[in-house]
């Protein structure tokens, strides 16, 4: 039983296009978010959201979006895809205490040509 | 804006020995760290958390220790194992922050 599963895994596209990555966790956990990873391995937040608020870390261009459907899904939507944005792009989750760790799913790579 | 390095971008370590990775960060009052380790082509898996009013904590071979004086952590893997061998993330959080990463310590452990 997987914890936190993204779809899909490998993502090739063409700059200008919109892709959606799908995450899904069946922990119950209150919060879910996206990470990025990039080329030197450096792991920054992008969102983070429970049923209440959205929170976006400022330096993310509005061409991303999460989106929520219920508690357990949050999928990200990139609009006009470029080339920086190939990197590793990483769904956790965590109950609403954080401090008992984040449940990370395994990355999709993204790769913008 | 919160600051979180990491010693050492990689340690190589000789099987057997204690490895001691650092984790220093400024600008920042958590009131807890937490302790990841990466595998190649994986998520980040959660090992270690420790409180701001906690000075050490252990798991198995594991032990971090918590200074907020010094605002730093080390994290300890003692009997190093080749199968020890990952990147490891230091990560500041608590109230409504979020988790802020550490840029990583890669570990290899050698036979």
């Amino acid at each position: 039983d997987t914890a936190v599963s993204q779809t899909p895994k490998y993502l090739v596209t063409q700059m200008g296009n919109d892709k959606s990555i799908k995450c899904e966790q069946n922990l119950g956990h209150d919060t879910m978010y996206w990470y990025k990873q990039d080329s030197k391995k450096f792991l920054k937040i992008m969102f983070s959201y429970n049923n209440k608020e959205l929170i976006i870390n400022e330096t993310v261009p509005n061409r991303f979006s999460p989106k929520s459907p219920d508690k357990a899904h949050l999928n990200l939507h990139i609009n006009s895809l470029e080339l920086g944005d190939s990197a590793v792009y990483f769904c956790a989750s965590s109950q609403r205490d954080r401090s008992y760790g984040y449940t990370f799913g395994s990355g999709t790579r993204l790769t913008v040509v | 804006s919160q600051k979180i390095e990491q010693n050492s971008e990689a340690l190589n370590i000789q099987e057997g020995k204690t490895a001691t990775l650092t984790c220093n960060y400024t600008n920042y009052s958590p009131a807890y760290l937490q302790w990841y380790r990466q595998d190649p082509g994986r998520g980040p898996v959660f090992l270690l958390l420790i409180r701001e009013n906690e000075k050490e904590k252990r798991k198995e071979r594991l032990k971090v220790t918590f200074d907020t004086t010094l605002k730093q952590s080390l994290f300890h893997i003692t009997a190093s194992q080749p199968a020890d061998s990952a990147t490891y993330l230091c990560a500041p959080g608590g109230g409504a922050n979020n988790l802020f990463f550490g840029t990583g310590t890669r570990l290899t452990v050698i036979p």
